[in-house]
């Protein structure tokens, strides 16, 4: 069955820097965008990051432009999401998502999510 | 705040129908597919609606979405205790190249 599993999550100081993955099984992994979309504690949904299913685009919300990248490893079938100089506005659940089309917000499945804490 | 404005809260007793408005622009709603999720506290959200008005496997026909121009709206018929919980709509923006949700209603069945 279709699975998408965070990892990496943890609590880091401002300014220092974390890598979240996603692995995903149950599909072709190149058939499907993967995106990350995290969830301040008690806020709503925020959209992260999109990597294209061939791989070849890059999309970033205007809030992590410059400090986070996306990136796909088809030999692992999984999606990383490298954060630099991490703020304390950074902190949320993360999670990554299958999209069931191109350049919409559909996704069909989630993985649990993983936990990133900023703080000094 | 979010591009996407949808109301912070709505409500309505068991068995009645409710509907969640979700308000953007032509970068965003007017020129894109609109998906609506369900969220229960400490849990992923959960697709209900997408390519604005489609359902995925599995999800009533309880549940139902509409677009009209730069707004779309969520609705939900015979509505049920178990239905309370946040309804996020989402949808990409041409312009910025970007996802975006709304700021989430929470639903409450009185």
């Amino acid at each position: 069955q279709v699975q998408l599993v965070e990892s990496g999550g943890g609590v880091v100081q401002p300014g220092k820097s974390l890598r979240l993955s996603c692995a995903v099984s149950g599909f072709t992994f190149s058939a499907f965008a993967i995106h990350w979309v995290r969830q301040a504690p008690g806020k709503g949904l925020e959209w992260v990051a999109v990597r294209s299913y061939d791989g070849y685009t890059k999309n970033y919300a205007d809030s992590v432009k410059g400090r986070f990248t996306i990136s796909r490893d088809k030999s692992k079938n999984s999606v990383s999401l490298q954060m630099n100089s991490l703020r304390v506005e950074d902190t949320a659940i993360y999670y990554c998502a299958r999209a069931i089309t191109s350049r919409t917000l559909s996704f069909d499945y989630w993985g649990p999510g993983t936990l990133v804490t900023v703080s000094s | 705040q979010s591009v996407l404005t949808q109301p912070p809260s709505v409500s309505a007793a068991p068995g009645q129908k409710v509907t969640i408005s979700c308000s953007g622009s032509t970068s965003n709603i007017g020129n894109n597919y609109v998906s609506w999720y369900q969220q229960f506290p400490g849990t992923a959200p959960k697709l209900l609606i997408y390519d604005n008005d489609k359902r995925p496997s599995g999800i009533p026909d309880r549940f139902s979405g509409s677009k009209s121009g730069t707004s779309a709206t969520l609705g939900i018929t015979g509505l049920q205790t178990g239905d309370e919980a946040d309804y996020y709509c989402g949808t990409w923006d041409t312009s910025l190249s970007s996802g975006m949700f709304g700021g989430g209603t929470k639903l409450t069945v009185l």
